[in-house]
């Protein structure tokens, strides 16, 4: 199975901050990576896929880079709403995996 | 647009089995990957299996293959996950979410969630 790792665990900011989440596989999936959001006690929300391309109604300030094994999503200006936990998942190969999460909070 | 609705919360004794639906509206639902991710309080995400439904085709993680049945119902567009003997590991939070035709790709939408407690 594919390990995916994401640092840091958790994550507190500052309105207004540029915000980078790290993404690491266990091999190379290509572009093969989509980010999540997920607030508490709802479902996760699909924010990025194919590494970069944003899905359609998600703010610009996402954005996602990186290929191979590493990977970044960065929101360039860190809004209220923005605090959540944050996933990874490569869809390369069978079983998909998720990074653990990153809890996002504001300071 | 598509919109994925599951059944409501469920509490089980150790060793038995638990089913939740997962019923698609507004969208096209045989051709696409209806898959099953689940998640322990407090922990991460992890995939359980999938179907196509227009074609019964299903594929599980292997750490569940023993233990988890997943079904389709193209008339009233609705999936099943079944999983059996339950532990109080299974509790969780089951969530069913729409891949496309294709298969490997990423879940877009993810239904509302089905909280299954086990408990004796």
């Amino acid at each position: 199975d594919i390990q995916m790792t994401q640092s840091p665990s958790t994550l507190s900011a500052s309105v207004g901050d540029r915000v980078r989440i790290t993404c690491r596989a266990s091999q190379s999936i290509s572009r093969w990576l989509a980010w999540y959001q997920q607030k508490p006690g709802k479902a996760p929300r699909l924010l990025i896929y194919k590494a970069s391309t944003l899905e359609s109604g998600v703010p610009s300030r996402f954005s996602g880079s990186g290929s191979g094994t590493e990977f970044t999503l960065t929101i360039s200006s860190l809004q209220p709403d923005d605090v959540a936990t944050y996933y990874c998942q490569q869809y390369n190969s069978y079983p998909y995996t998720f990074g653990q999460g990153t809890k996002l909070e504001i300071k | 647009q598509v919109h994925l609705v599951q059944s409501g919360a469920e509490v089980k004794k150790p060793g038995s089995l638990v089913r939740v639906s997962c019923t698609a509206s507004g969208d096209t639902f045989n051709s696409y990957v209806i898959s099953w991710v689940r998640q322990a309080p407090g922990q991460g995400l992890e995939w359980m299996g999938g179907i196509i439904p227009i074609s019964g085709i299903t594929k599980y993680a292997q750490r569940f293959q023993d233990r988890v049945t997943i079904t389709a119902d193209k008339s009233t567009r609705t999936a099943y996950m079944n999983l059996n003997s339950l532990t109080s590991e299974d509790t969780a939070v089951y969530y069913c979410a729409r891949q496309l035709p294709n298969a490997l790709t990423w879940f877009d939408p993810w239904g509302q969630g089905t909280l299954v407690t086990v408990s004796s």
